[in-house]
C-alpha cells in the first residue's frame, strides 16, 4: 500500500530560525494535505497542495508530483509553532481507495525562545 | 471552513463497557471518517462513510462499529471495550464530488481511555 516517509523525525530551532520539513510518498497522489497537531493533540490543515507551490503566512509548500515529494518550509519559527507537523496523501482517483488518507509519522518541532 | 465537531471530548470507561462516539460535520460533506492515533502508528483508518445509511471498512476496523444516520451525523461504536483501544480518536468529513479538492476537515478529537 501507499507509504508516506516525513523526515526528519524531529527538530529542534531557535527562534527565528527557518525549517524545511519533507515529505516523500511512495505512489502518485491527487491530493497531499500539511496538517499541524498542537501538543494537546488537536489537528489543523494547514496546506492543501497536490502540486507546484503554495504559500500561507509564514508556510510554503512545494510538491514535486513526479518525483512524489513535498517540503514545508516554515519562515521565522515561533515558539507557538512548536508541534507535529503531519503529511498526508490521497491515492490517484485511478485507484480504488483515493479517498483513504495515508498519513506520515509526522515531524517533531520544537522552537526554543 | 467546514466544522466537524465531536463528542465527548473525553470518556474513561472499564473493560468491556460499552461507548459511543459521536461526530457531527455541517458543510453536507459526503464522506466522515473515524481515525484512531497511538504512539508509534501515527493515525489510522478505523471505518468511514460516503453517504447516510453506508459504512465502508478501514484499515484497522477489528473491534469497531460505525453507523451513518444522516449526511451530518456519523458515530463509532465499541461495544466491549478493551485497553488496547485506549487512543486519540478523529472524526473528519470531506467532499468528492465534482470540482472538489478532497481535503479533509478534522474534528478536535475524543481522548478515550479504557481501564
Amino acid at each position: 500500500g501507499q507509504q508516506v516517509q516525513q523526515s526528519p523525525a524531529s527538530l529542534v530551532l531557535q527562534e527565528g530560525e527557518n525549517a524545511e520539513l519533507q515529505c516523500n510518498f511512495s505512489s502518485t497522489a491527487t491530493q497531499l494535505q500539511w496538517f499541524y497537531q498542537s501538543p494537546g493533540g488537536s489537528l489543523v490543515s494547514l496546506l492543501s497542495n497536490p502540486s507546484g507551490t503554495k504559500h500561507t503566512g509564514r508556510l510554503t509548500s512545494t510538491t514535486v508530483t513526479k518525483e512524489r515529494r513535498s517540503s514545508l518550509h516554515i519562515s521565522s519559527s515561533q515558539t507557538t509553532d512548536s508541534g507535529t507537523y503531519l503529511c498526508a496523501i490521497h491515492p490517484s482517483l485511478l485507484s480504488g481507495s483515493f479517498n483513504k488518507l495515508t498519513f506520515g509519522a509526522g515531524t517533531r518541532l520544537a522552537v526554543c525562545p | 471552513e467546514a466544522a466537524v465537531t465531536q463528542s465527548p471530548r473525553n470518556k474513561v470507561t472499564v473493560t468491556g463497557g460499552n461507548v459511543t462516539l459521536s461526530c457531527r460535520q455541517t458543510n453536507s460533506h459526503n464522506y466522515m471518517y473515524w481515525y484512531r492515533q497511538d504512539t508509534g502508528h501515527g493515525l489510522r483508518l478505523i471505518h468511514y462513510s460516503y453517504g447516510a445509511g453506508n459504512l465502508q471498512i478501514g484499515d484497522v476496523p477489528d473491534g469497531y462499529k460505525a453507523t451513518r444516520t444522516t449526511q451530518e451525523d456519523f458515530f463509532l461504536l465499541l461495544e466491549l471495550a478493551s485497553p488496547s483501544q485506549t487512543s486519540l480518536y478523529f472524526c473528519a468529513s470531506s467532499d468528492s464530488t465534482g470540482g472538489s479538492s478532497y481535503e479533509q476537515y478534522f474534528g478536535p478529537g475524543t481522548r478515550l481511555t479504557v481501564l
